[in-house]
């Protein structure tokens, strides 16, 4: 898997937009981009993955440019629930491996 | 459709007891792996089965530690003679036979997981 580098935390308030935005300079041209989202005591859960361009879902959007050495994550709109440790990983091998993520804390 | 279910959710031992952790994957799910989470820490990996195969151990400790996955039943991941450094959380994920996506990487799907707590 490819080393990612994200930020260790982040502030919002509800109903803005979140990005997280994370480095891999490494990525091979194989792999996958996959962000990962958990709340204390709870498995992380996955929020999406993709390999270039752009990706979206019902709950996020994954923003991937050309060079694929960097990727952004964004959350619409986010609410109290939102707050929790978010990850990235960039590879395809199985051996997931989770850093440190980002502490995203959404206030009222 | 259930997701991956652990049990139990915690669990306690004294040091030199034995922990048997469960994992059931989701339905359809052949694939199952192990992680373990120290206090404070990102996952990490432990083991990769498939039914009634040891894929990759790579990230299981030398002692103590085992996993199987049997033809018919749940995941079990078996800690022997356990002691405090193993207080941790234990998750197990599952993935389906091929991919997530197409030509992409699989999907792991996490269970809440088991929380150990060695006295």
């Amino acid at each position: 898997l490819a080393k990612t580098t994200q930020p260790i935390s982040m502030d919002s308030y509800e109903g803005q937009e979140v990005n997280i935005t994370c480095s891999h300079n490494n990525i091979a041209t194989n792999d996958y981009i996959t962000w990962y989202q958990q709340f204390p005591s709870q498995g992380p859960r996955f929020i999406i993955q993709g390999y270039k361009t752009k990706v979206t879902n019902e709950v996020a959007s994954l923003f991937i440019p050309a060079d694929r050495k960097s990727s952004t994550l964004s959350l619409p709109r986010v609410s109290l629930s939102d707050t929790a440790v978010y990850y990235c990983l960039a590879g395809i091998n199985y051996k997931l491996s989770f850093g440190a993520g980002t502490t995203v804390t959404v206030r009222a | 459709n259930a997701g991956v279910m652990q049990n139990p959710r915690h669990l306690v031992r004294r040091r030199g007891q034995e922990a048997r952790l469960r994992c059931s994957p989701m339905k359809g799910h052949s694939h199952v792996y192990w992680y373990r989470q120290l206090p404070e820490e990102g996952l990490k990996f432990m083991v990769y089965l498939q039914k009634e195969n040891i894929i990759d151990e790579s990230g299981m400790p030398k002692e103590r530690f085992s996993a199987e996955f049997p033809k018919e039943g749940p995941s079990i991941l078996r800690i022997q003679q356990v002691v405090r450094g193993d207080s941790a959380a234990y998750f197990c994920a599952s993935s389906p036979p091929q991919g997530g996506l197409a030509g992409g990487s699989d999907t792991q799907y996490f269970g809440p997981g088991t929380r150990l707590t060695v006295l």
